[in-house]
């Protein structure tokens, strides 16, 4: 059971690159989500998925796409780099937003560097 | 707006000694709070959790606190290791027992937990 995993785990871009970053999860969760996370700042929303088929917004979702392939895969795409986008991006799943005592668990990061 | 804060961004402990992680919340209508664990290169770790309906809940050798009336959150270590250097972040769900549409989680800014030999 490896939880969720997330590739790649690093990456250097040039501004105005493009690259997808991917998410599994095998915990047979409903609901996935993109974070990025900066030096001295919590974790914030990029956007997540309820359930297979959704996705919504989250807190800073502008520069970013995302696609809920299946169950399982949820990817974050990068459509044209910019350095302020240069973070560690983290992938995160839970059992179900319906739930209140609904626990994320996150995949290992990938540190996204873009020139 | 509503935010879940830590009141202190470093804390030092010598190994064996206890440590105390502090954490406020401001919204009221919050009933269930996580406490994670990041260590350095690694996504954040579920350490334990707690509903509003507790004061307190243990876990091996860490204890989290609840007190609703300030609104405050802490994480206690027992006995604390090297291992245990890392971030810890407080999570707040603010809502309620049913909800029909996602209120997102809310993360404090951590605080670096430092534990001298």
């Amino acid at each position: 059971n490896a939880g969720v995993t997330q590739t790649p785990k690093f990456q250097v871009l040039k501004t105005g690159q493009s690259m997808t970053l991917q998410c599994a999860q095998d915990m047979n969760h409903n609901s996935m989500y993109w974070y990025r996370q900066d030096p001295g700042m919590g974790l914030r929303l990029i956007y997540y998925s309820a359930s297979e088929g959704t996705t919504d917004k989250g807190e800073v979702p502008n520069g970013y796409n995302v696609s809920r392939l299946n169950k399982r895969e949820f990817s974050l795409r990068l459509e044209s780099a910019a350095p302020s986008q240069t973070s560690v991006y983290f992938c995160a799943s839970s059992t179900g937003l319906l739930y209140s005592t609904d626990t994320q668990y996150f995949g290992p990061g990938t540190r996204l560097t873009v020139l | 707006g509503e935010s879940v804060g830590l009141h202190l961004p470093t804390l030092s402990v010598q190994e064996g000694d206890n440590s105390i992680i502090n954490c406020a919340y401001s919204n009221s209508a919050s009933d269930y709070f996580i406490w994670y664990k990041q260590e350095s290169g690694k996504g954040p770790q579920f350490i334990i959790d707690i509903r509003s309906n507790m004061d307190k809940r243990q876990g091996q050798r860490v204890t989290v606190l609840l007190n609703k009336t300030v609104k405050h959150l802490s994480l206690q270590i027992a006995a604390t290791q090297p291992g245990d250097s890392a971030v810890y972040f407080c999570a707040e769900n603010p809502t309620g027992i049913q909800k029909t549409s996602y209120d997102k989680v809310i993360f404090g800014p951590g605080t670096s937990l430092s534990v001298i030999p």
